[in-house]
């Protein structure tokens, strides 16, 4: 069985601060890791990663993939409260493209 | 450009009543999804299609039905909805292997 865990479940942070999320993966095959940010309703696209040791970057997020350890972390630097929201991870097994979902990361930016 | 609209937005239910949730996308997509995602347990995946009138089980597909007949929409049923499906439901589409998922605004059901 698929299976991806995210860590921490929730984090508090102060607005300015550098955080790093966790997602790790355990699947029979895999295409893709893709991080997504919900806010309120739907989850909305930040990155996929394919390949081992590339950073994907936008703006201050940034993310990379290590197929080797079968993880990757999310960094977001100087953050701001408009970063609050639940942080997903999803691998992709090849098959249909159906995407494996973590219970994902809740981060509270405070002023 | 509407990308994926789900309707309705919430709804109330009487256990053992039926209601189909519509989902539809205007991006010429060719695989469609559609997720549950509750408390502590993260979008899981209940059927999904990769083409006009193709439909495959997900994850929990228990309680429900869906159908694509045509490439744009992607309908979920409930026949006798159960407390347990109680949820918010997404349906998302995808236009390729490349490309990260399109979701649409969610559909929160109560049944009570």
């Amino acid at each position: 069985e698929d299976k991806v865990v995210q860590s921490p479940l929730s984090l508090v942070v102060h607005e300015g601060d550098t955080v790093t999320l966790n997602c790790s993966y355990e699947v029979t095959n895999f295409r893709s890791l893709l991080w997504y940010k919900q806010e309120k309703k739907a989850p909305t696209f930040l990155f996929m990663l394919t390949s081992s040791g590339i950073e994907k970057k936008s703006g201050r997020l940034s993310s990379i993939l290590d197929k080797k350890e079968l993880f990757s972390i999310l960094n977001i630097t100087a953050t701001q409260t408009g970063d609050s929201a639940v942080y997903l991870c999803a691998v992709n097994p090849g098959t249909a493209s159906k995407l494996t979902f973590g219970t994902g990361t809740r981060l509270q930016v405070t002023l | 450009n509407a990308g994926v609209t789900q309707t309705p937005k919430f709804r109330v239910l009487k256990t053992g009543q039926s209601m189909t949730l519509l989902c539809a996308q205007d991006m010429n997509h060719e695989y469609m999804y559609w997720y549950r995602q509750d408390p502590g347990m993260g979008l899981r995946l209940i059927h999904y299609s990769v083409g006009e009138g193709t439909t495959a089980k997900g994850e929990v597909p228990d309680g429900y039905n869906v159908s694509r007949l045509k490439k744009q929409n992607f309908l979920l049923g409930l026949e006798s909805a159960a407390p347990s499906q109680t949820s918010v439901y997404f349906c998302a589409s995808r236009g390729g292997l490349t490309y990260g998922y399109t979701f649409g605004s969610g559909t929160r059901l109560t049944v009570v």
